[in-house]
């Protein structure tokens, strides 16, 4: 079955760094694109970036862009998110999705892991 | 960027009830590409709808989808104790764009 587990949450000052991973399983990895999805609390989901199934194409939300970037070891069955410059409003838990299908750049999400809950706090 | 507009906020039903769910966008949704997700509290979102109208894998057939261009319905027939829990839409035909959700809880 396709799982998604995600890691490198954590506490972060503003400013502050981190890099998140997905170690993803039951699929072959590297025919699909792959996204970053983030909830803040309470709040609805919010798509943060996608990549191709090559790692040859990027896309980022307006919000992120310039501060985050993802990438993917598709060897390693992969998928990382790097975030810098870090946010009080970043704080979310952030989820690794798989895209559906046969959808090229704009799709919908058809598994996701659990999440990792990244916290920006002084 | 298009603007997906959920409603009601809450609705308040009891099981065996019929729920339906609204989504409008500020445009319309290219092709059609309009999907729906279950979120309960502590996991994360599940897919139940896509392509408007398409049921994703293991999704029990009380659960249903219509609607094109701007306006998009989520139905649940009769509600189980289990479908108590938030719904999103989500349009994947320019960019990709959530409402801001429907809560569906106990009257």
């Amino acid at each position: 079955q396709v799982l998604l587990v995600e890691s490198g949450g954590g506490l972060v000052k503003p400013g502050g760094s981190l890099r998140l991973s997905c170690a993803a399983s039951g699929f072959t990895f590297s025919d699909y694109y792959m996204s970053w999805i983030r909830q803040a609390p309470g709040k609805g989901p919010e798509w943060v970036s996608y990549i191709s199934s090559s790692g040859a194409t990027t896309y980022y939300a307006d919000s992120v862009k310039g501060r985050f970037t993802i990438s993917r070891d598709n060897a390693r069955n992969s998928l990382y998110l790097q975030v810098n410059s870090l946010r009080a409003e970043d704080t979310a838990v952030f989820y690794c999705v798989r895209d559906g299908p046969y959808c090229g750049a704009d799709c919908y999400l058809d598994y996701w892991g659990q999440g990792t809950l990244v916290t920006v706090s002084s | 960027e298009i603007v997906l507009t959920q409603s009601p906020g809450t609705l308040s039903l009891s099981p065996g009830d019929r729920a339906t769910l609204s989504c409008r966008a500020s445009q319309s949704v290219s092709n059609n590409h309009l999907a729906w997700y279950q979120q309960k509290p502590g996991q994360a979102p599940r897919l139940l709808i896509y392509g408007a109208t398409s049921r994703a894998t293991g999704i029990p057939d009380r659960f249903s989808g219509s609607g094109s261009g701007t306006d998009f319905t989520l139905t649940i027939s009769r509600l189980e104790p289990e479908d108590f829990a938030v719904y999103y839409c989500q349009q994947y035909g320019t960019s990709r764009t959530f409402g801001q959700g429907t809560k569906v809880e106990i009257k």
